[in-house]
């Protein structure tokens, strides 16, 4: 099955700094790729998505770029808030019907320093 | 428009006993996922409906099972608790856009 790492698992970024957190996966079949963040206490939101026919995109401060060659993908986030603080969790999906099944990387802790 | 919702918000039991946990998703969406996030851990797939039907299920033993009611909502039951079952127990809905999860809160299982 489909296996995602998520690097670093802890990251501290100066307010104002850019955050970059990488994950790669392991089936090249896998073609759908959310990003999802969850603040303390909450429930996990999706923040961007990408598919496997376009190699980045954009929503205002978060970007999300995508290798095919290599199995990576990565979430960009500049001029960091502390609002941003949260951890972040990159996923992948393999195109059966669908995406019935997301298999989620272990999540990156991100604290934004005032 | 309601979003997700799920019951209970904690549930305490002790080792042996069943949980049943409760999920209801966004209206006019007919997948439901159900994904364990122990402390400090990530999101682990567990199983997912789709018009009633279980279509695919993570790695997880069978006491771990479910089901969907027609009218969308899902059940989740543990049986025989085991103490590392306690966890964070999320379900979510698929929205019309293939791929994005509407989340619930979750419901906090603890077991003693």
């Amino acid at each position: 099955g489909e296996n995602v790492e998520q690097h670093p698992s802890t990251l501290s970024v100066q307010e104002g700094d850019s955050a970059v957190i990488k994950c790669t996966y392991s089936d090249s079949a896998s073609n759908y790729f959310p990003w999802y963040k969850q603040e303390l206490g909450k429930r996990p939101q999706l923040i961007i998505d990408i598919r496997s026919n376009v190699g980045e995109k954009k929503d205002q401060r978060i970007a999300v770029t995508l290798n095919k060659t290599a199995k990576h993908f990565s979430l960009h986030i500049t001029e960091t808030q502390p609002e941003d603080s949260a951890v972040y969790f990159c996923a992948a999906s393999l195109p059966n019907f669908g995406n019935e099944k997301l298999t989620f990387g272990t999540g990156t802790r991100l604290t934004i320093i005032p | 428009e309601a979003g997700v919702t799920q019951s209970p918000t904690h549930l305490i039991k002790t080792r042996g006993q069943q949980a049943t946990l409760r999920c209801s998703p966004i209206s006019g969406h007919t997948s439901v996922y159900w994904y364990q996030q122990a402390l400090g851990l990530g999101l682990q797939f567990l199983l997912w409906y789709d018009e009633g039907e279980e279509r695919n299920r993570g790695n997880f033993p069978p006491r771990f099972s479910g089901r969907q009611f027609p009218n969308y909502s899902s059940e989740l039951n543990v049986n025989a608790l085991e103490l590392e079952d306690s966890a964070l127990y999320l379900c979510a809905g698929l929205a019309g856009g293939p791929g994005e999860q509407y989340f619930g809160p979750g419901t906090r299982l603890t077991v003693t």
